[in-house]
């Protein structure tokens, strides 16, 4: 799987977008975007996926640059439950080897009042 | 949505103690299922991978012997953490992917060990 890089940590006003920046810069072509969020002691949550297209449902919007060295994890309109700890996870979308998740350092959000 | 039930969410018992974690997926097969490990203030570790009627496979460092694995059926994982020892106290997370596509991984809520 090719590896990510988040920021550590962001910050963000209750009822503000918050973006999440993340780079992958070593993406191969049948690798998809995923991510995830983590609650505290609680287990990751699916949020969104994506490939080349941008992407959107009903938590969050994916940006993925033309390159597809980049994404963006957008959540429009962040609330307090949306504090969490951010996964961008980077891997092959089908058969066995699709399966597995390799976590990184993931971005720790903090939606403040 | 495709859901991955585990079971149970606490633990707290006394060192030398083997216990064992359920991981289930609720409305979907899966022949494969996956464990991870989170120590306080980590990210999630892949411990193993489960193979329904097979043996499961390791990730270098992981002692087979102490975490047994069993997925005796397509809807059901198991983990048993054999003579659990104080340092063995940690976060334990399944996860599975519903058949299909580039369906995502679903994860169980968790089960926190704590061994006394």
């Amino acid at each position: 799987d090719a590896k990510t890089t988040q920021p550590t940590s962001m910050d963000c006003a209750e009822g503000r977008a918050a973006n999440l920046p993340c780079n992958h810069s070593t993406i191969s072509g049948n690798e998809y975007v995923y991510w995830y969020r983590q609650i505290h002691s609680q287990g990751p949550q699916y949020i969104i996926h994506g490939l080349k297209n941008n992407e959107t449902n009903e938590m969050a919007s994916l940006i993925i640059t033309e390159d597809r060295k980049s994404s963006t994890l957008i959540l429009p309109h962040a609330t307090l439950r949306d504090t969490a700890v951010y996964y961008c996870i980077v891997r092959l979308g089908r058969g066995n080897a699709g399966n597995m998740l390799t976590f990184g350092g993931g971005t720790r959000l903090m939606v403040k009042p | 949505g495709a859901v991955v039930s585990q079971h149970p969410s606490w633990v707290i018992c006394k060192s030398g103690t083997s216990v064992k974690i359920e991981c289930r997926s609720l409305d979907f097969q899966a022949t494969t299922m996956f464990w991870y490990r989170q120590f306080p203030k980590q990210s999630l570790m892949l411990m193993a991978t489960s193979n329904e009627g097979s043996k499961a496979t390791y990730e270098q460092g992981v002692e087979k012997d102490k975490f047994l694995i069993n997925h005796a059926s397509l809807t059901l994982s198991t983990l048993t953490v054999t003579s659990a020892h104080p340092e063995d106290s940690s976060f334990y997370i399944c996860s599975a992917r519903p058949p299909g596509g580039n369906q995502p991984q679903h994860f169980g809520d968790g089960t926190r060990l704590s061994i006394l």
